[in-house]
């Protein structure tokens, strides 16, 4: 199965702290995208990263991919209140289509304690 | 504004009884996606259609039916054959652009549908 792993499942820290979520996969990927969903909504897409890339930056998220280790992690910096959330890794297969299916991991549940 | 809307936001079923989720977007996405959501689980897909007038089968696509009439507008059909429909249910839009591949889907807020 392409479904990978997220970790931790969740994750609490204060406000001012970083927050590491790390996603791992199994099988080769074209891209890797993470995405927020705060409670009873939809995702909201935060940052893709591509298979030739090793770290991607947004504002306070930071992304790094390692396919040697077919791994992915989320840095989320000085976080705040309005950063809890559930974040999760989803993954475009190797050759799949420009418009193609997204795998998502399980996800993790992140609460920032003001 | 540009988006996906979903309706309605809560829906019930009775046992037997078929049931249709609709979803909308006016952001003129050739590609758009059903994904169903379990308690603490991630996403996993149902259908997704790629053209009007086409689609294709997702991971979990029995007791699911799906058309694409129109580029706005994909419905999802929850029928009887679904015997465990209760899930968060999340469409999904992305375009088609060959250009800049592995475009992010943008999702509506969901229809939360339970059984009676």
């Amino acid at each position: 199965s392409q479904q990978g792993e997220e970790d931790p499942q969740a994750l609490s820290i204060q406000e001012g702290e970083n927050a590491t979520m790390n996603c791992s996969y199994k099988t080769s990927i074209n891209n890797l995208q993470w995405y927020r969903q705060n409670s009873g909504r939809g995702l909201v897409h935060l940052i893709l990263i591509r298979s030739n890339e090793r770290e991607k930056h947004s504002g306070r998220l930071r992304v790094t991919l390692d396919t040697s280790k077919k791994s992915s992690s989320l840095l989320i910096t000085a976080s705040r209140a309005a950063d809890t959330a559930s974040y999760f890794c989803a993954k475009t297969h190797a050759g799949g289509t420009s418009y193609g299916k997204l795998t998502f991991g399980q996800g993790t549940i992140l609460t920032v304690h003001p | 504004d540009g988006g996906i809307t979903q309706s309605p936001k809560y829906l019930f079923r009775k046992e037997g009884q078929n049931v249709t989720l609709s979803c909308e977007q006016n952001l003129n996405h050739d590609a758009m996606y059903w994904y169903r959501q379990d308690p603490g689980q991630g996403l996993r897909l149902i259908y997704y259609s790629q053209i009007v007038n086409d689609f294709q089968k997702g991971d979990i696509a029995e007791g699911y039916s799906v058309s694409r009439e129109k580029k706005e507008s994909f419905p999802l059909t929850v029928t009887s054959a679904q015997k465990n429909p209760t899930a968060f249910y999340l469409c999904a839009s992305s375009s088609r652009d060959r250009g800049r591949p592995f475009q992010p889907q943008h999702f509506g807020d969901g229809t939360r549908l339970s059984i009676l």
